[in-house]
């Protein structure tokens, strides 16, 4: 089935770093989304992505759309403790006139450098 | 405007028992999702209802079932319940209709806690 290769699986930060993950697959998709969970809680979105090329930015994050359609990266800048937690990407799937459904990496873990 | 709530947060079970858990949407959204969250398989998609009716499914047995009601608000089912079902079952709301015609952006609840005994 159709899969998301988000990297790295876990990361550690320090205060005021900037932190970069990505997401990659081998089909191309229109929707690529970015999502933080954080323990006992369901994801919440970040940023949503429409248009190939398309770079868009919330606060300190920064998400960009491949031109390729194939991958996506998020970017966090001046990184701070609540930034811990889940980040996930997905990508929308069009099935028939449904708003289908998403598939979700694995999800990339950020902890703070002990 | 109020998030996605679900009820209950948290729930004990045992093996063969059903289950029925509540997903209400964000005002104004009539599109609702299901997801299952464990910590082998991630997020996986069951299904999608809107206006009442099923129309997109996951791959699950058929012990997971879903309805919509007219007030867009949802159940899922899960019936003989078995070990592995233990999981966070997060609710997603979205609007009608996508931009460009592709997915929207779908917004989760809070989850409900399953654990199966």
């Amino acid at each position: 089935g159709q899969q998301l290769n988000q990297s790295p699986q876990s990361m550690f930060i320090q205060e005021g770093e900037d932190v970069s993950m990505n997401c990659t697959s081998s089909s191309i998709f229109n929707t690529w989304l970015w999502y933080k969970q954080d323990p006992g809680e369901g994801p919440v979105l970040l940023i949503a992505l429409y248009k190939a090329g398309e770079l868009t930015s919330n606060g300190r994050l920064t998400a960009q759309f491949g031109i390729t359609r194939k991958d996506s990266f998020l970017n966090i800048s001046a990184s701070i403790p609540s930034d811990v937690g889940i980040y996930f990407c997905a990508v929308g799937i069009p099935h028939g006139g449904s708003q289908g459904n998403l598939i979700f990496g694995k999800g990339t873990k950020l902890s703070v450098k002990p | 405007k109020a998030g996605v709530t679900q009820t209950p947060r948290y729930l004990i079970k045992t093996r063969g028992q059903q289950v029925t858990l509540s997903c209400s949407p964000i005002s104004g959204h009539r599109s609702v999702s299901w997801y299952q969250q464990t910590p082998g398989q991630g997020l996986q998609f069951l299904f999608e209802y809107f206006s009442e009716t099923q129309r997109n499914k996951g791959n699950f047995p058929g012990r997971f079932s879903g309805r919509q009601f007219s007030n867009s608000r949802s159940e899922m089912n899960v019936s003989t319940l078995e070990l592995g079902d233990s999981a966070l079952y997060l609710c997603a709301s979205s609007l009608p209709q996508g931009r460009l015609g592709v997915s929207n952006e779908q917004f989760f609840g809070p989850g409900t806690r399953l654990t199966v005994l």
